[in-house]
């Protein structure tokens, strides 16, 4: 029972290059989500998901999109990456009404 | 809209002394309150949680946080703390219904030998 797993742990980017993150559960949750983590601001919805083929804009959603293909699976895209978008992303999942457990994280620099 | 004040963002204690850290948060509804906490370059854990019942909840390696609904308040405490605390402490709130957390801006806690 590997929880939750985020692809790739570390990235570096040019402005205006793109990727996309992986996040993997396999508790069965329905429910996923996207945060940034920056000094001195906690954690900050990004996006999230509902269920499969499901998702919604969090508090910064601007940049970034995501898709929820697969139940277990939620990915985070950048389409043309800014410098502005340098920070640690985690992934969660959660059943409902139940705790959000969190990935190991993935830091990630734009140059 | 709901929101979490964590006015500490660094505390540094000696080992083996007590510590709280403070959190106050805001909202028009009832809420559930929750403690993660993040180790040096890993993700975040959970510590405890508030849901309903008693306002004393206990959590994981020793610490407790007590609800107060008329102070809008969540504080964690350990009454003694070692080296392996030293991490960095959210607090978090969801509110009825919802399944978002709204997390606060984190308190470092530095453990003194």
């Amino acid at each position: 029972n590997a929880g939750v797993t985020q692809t790739p742990k570390f990235r570096v980017l040019k402005t205006g290059q793109s990727m996309t993150l992986l996040c993997a559960q396999d508790m069965n949750h329905e429910y996923m989500y996207w945060y940034r983590q920056d000094p001195g601001m906690g954690l900050r919805l990004i996006h999230y998901s509902v269920g499969e083929g499901t998702t919604a804009k969090g508090e910064v959603p601007d940049g970034y999109n995501v898709s929820r293909l697969k139940k277990q699976n939620f990915l985070l895209g950048l389409e043309s990456a800014a410098p502005s978008q340098t920070s640690v992303y985690f992934c969660a999942s959660s059943s409902y009404g139940d705790t959000q457990y969190f990935g190991p994280g993935t830091r990630l620099t734009v140059l | 809209a709901q929101s979490v004040t964590q006015l500490d963002s660094q505390v540094p204690v000696f080992e083996e002394a007590p510590v709280e850290l403070r959190c106050n948060y805001s909202s028009s509804v009832s809420v559930y309150l929750f403690w993660y906490v993040q180790y040096p370059n890993q993700g975040l854990q959970l510590l405890l949680k508030y849901l309903s019942g008693s306002t004393l909840v206990k959590g994981i390696n020793g610490f407790e946080a007590e609800f107060n609904k008329s102070q809008t308040s969540f504080h964690l405490r350990k009454p003694s703390v070692h080296i392996s605390d030293t991490a960095e402490y959210f607090c978090a709130v969801r509110l009825f219904g919802n399944e978002k957390l709204t997390f606060g801006t984190g308190t470092r806690l530095t453990i003194i030998p």
